[in-house]
């Protein structure tokens, strides 16, 4: 089955700087790749996501990029600012077609510093 | 469009006894998904129901249990509660599972003394 790994655990950037996170998945027949947002408290949150097909996807200041040789995707988030603090997941479906479930990472915890 | 909704949102029980744990789907969608998220194990799929049929299933005993109802609304139940089912237990909605965006809701928070 699927498995996905998720680097960093923890980040900690100034505020206005860059952070990325990285997973990689081992099913090449995975073709989507959502990415979740967490804040304490509450249930995770979509936040930007890409199918197999696409190579990179933005939204205004996060993007996702996909290596689909490689088995690995990315999240970048530009400009960071303190609401940005929270722990991020990111998943991929276990395998295509209508009946797959997601499988995700162990999560990074964000912390962007004022 | 009103978010998922999960109820109750806090539960204590103990060991040994059962319980039952709702979820509302947004409105139109079908596909509801359920979460167990621990800090050890993370976020770890336990089954997902379309159309009243549960269509996948996790790696979970059968003490795990679930249902949808043909308003999409769906329960799952965990009988014979063990100090391990102390977790937040997530649902999430969807048009159609699969490949489709899942939304969560906010969880329930079940602590088994």
């Amino acid at each position: 089955g699927e498995n996905v790994e998720q680097h960093p655990s923890t980040l900690s950037v100034q505020e206005g700087d860059s952070a990325v996170i990285k997973c990689t998945y081992s099913d090449s027949a995975s073709n989507y790749f959502p990415w979740y947002k967490q804040e304490l408290g509450k249930g995770p949150q979509l936040i930007i996501d890409i199918r197999s097909n696409v190579g990179e996807k933005k939204d205004q200041r996060i993007a996702v990029t996909l290596n689909k040789t490689a088995k690995h995707f990315s999240l970048h988030i530009t400009e960071t600012q303190p609401e940005d603090s929270a722990v991020y997941f990111c998943a991929a479906l276990n395998y295509g077609g209508s009946q797959g479930n997601l499988i995700f990472g162990k999560g990074t915890k964000l912390s962007v510093k004022p | 469009k009103a978010g998922v909704t999960q109820t109750p949102r806090y539960l204590i029980k103990t060991r040994g006894q059962q319980v039952t744990l709702s979820c509302s789907p947004i409105s139109g969608h079908r596909s509801v998904s359920w979460y167990q998220q621990t800090p050890g194990q993370g976020l770890q799929f336990l089954f997902e129901y379309f159309s009243e049929t549960q269509r996948n299933k996790g790696n979970f005993p059968g003490r795990f249990s679930g249902r949808q109802f043909s308003n999409s609304r769906s329960e799952m139940n965990v009988s014979t509660l063990e100090l391990g089912d102390s977790a937040l237990y997530l649902c999430a909605s969807s048009l159609s599972g699969g490949a489709n965006e899942q939304f969560f809701g906010p969880g329930t928070r079940l602590t088994v003394l």
